[in-house]
């Protein structure tokens, strides 16, 4: 299985800041037969499930405010937040589809400091 | 607008099968386009994928709950399910299905986010 670690395990980021959230995989997840890095990202608030906000290590969703971006390849992924709000706080979640099972990482809780 | 569902026991004695469903709304699981999944998450725990099936009936699971788990599609019903037997304290979870896992075209068909999330629903494993 791939496994999917992140860094850091929480993060306190003051609000209009910048926030960042490091995504290592224990394999490449670069398919090199369409150049594309299998990796998502998910943010889920309290009591909700989680909500798709990266898909291709840094294609935003629809309905994503540009704040949020992906960048990073084959092991090594950031999500991060360009100007932090309030309603950003959450877990986010990488995940690699690259291959089964899918595997996601442990969370990052985000918090307002 | 395609939405997601899952329905079924909140509780399940140990030992027992857990069964649940997922209704899918606003949109046919018969096109063929995607592949469904189960996912869960433990109270304040990370996510679990469980397994993905196709309409064609092709399934994959996740090798640590393979025995256990059986995932079906009902198409009729626009619904597809998830079996997991002899659960214990351990199976008690947010269980989420959702779309993705997998996307088709006429051509081929590749590993796939996840883009739409059922609400989830708690089952908890107890005499």
């Amino acid at each position: 299985d791939i496994v999917m670690t992140q860094s850091p395990d929480s993060l306190a980021v003051s609000l209009g800041e910048r926030a960042a959230i490091n995504c290592k995989s224990s394999q490449n997840v670069l398919y090199s037969s369409d150049n594309k890095n299998y990796l998502a990202w998910y943010q889920q608030k309290p009591g909700q499930p989680p909500k798709l906000l990266i898909y291709w290590a840094s294609t935003r969703e629809s309905g994503v405010p540009d704040r949020f971006s992906g960048s990073g390849s084959g092991t090594d992924f950031t999500l991060t937040i360009s100007s932090l709000q309030a309603g950003d706080v959450a877990v986010y979640y990488c995940q690699q589809y690259y291959s089964t099972p899918y595997t996601f990482g442990q969370g990052t809780k985000l918090e307002i400091k | 607008q395609v939405q997601l569902q899952e329905s079924g026991p909140g509780l399940v004695k140990p030992s027992q099968t857990l069964s649940l469903i997922c209704t899918v709304s606003g949109g046919s699981i018969s096109s063929g386009t995607y592949y469904w999944s189960w996912i869960r998450q433990p109270a304040g725990k990370g996510l679990e994928w469980f397994g993905r099936i196709h309409t064609s009936g092709t399934t994959d699971y996740n090798p640590s709950l393979k025995s256990r788990v059986t995932i079906s599609v009902d198409t009729s019903k626009n619904q597809f399910s998830l079996k997991l037997s002899s659960v214990t304290a351990a199976d008690t979870a947010v269980y989420y299905c959702a779309r993705g896992g997998g996307y088709c075209s006429s051509a081929s068909c590749w590993n796939w986010y996840f883009d739409l999330w059922g609400r989830g629903t708690l089952v908890t494993v107890s005499s």
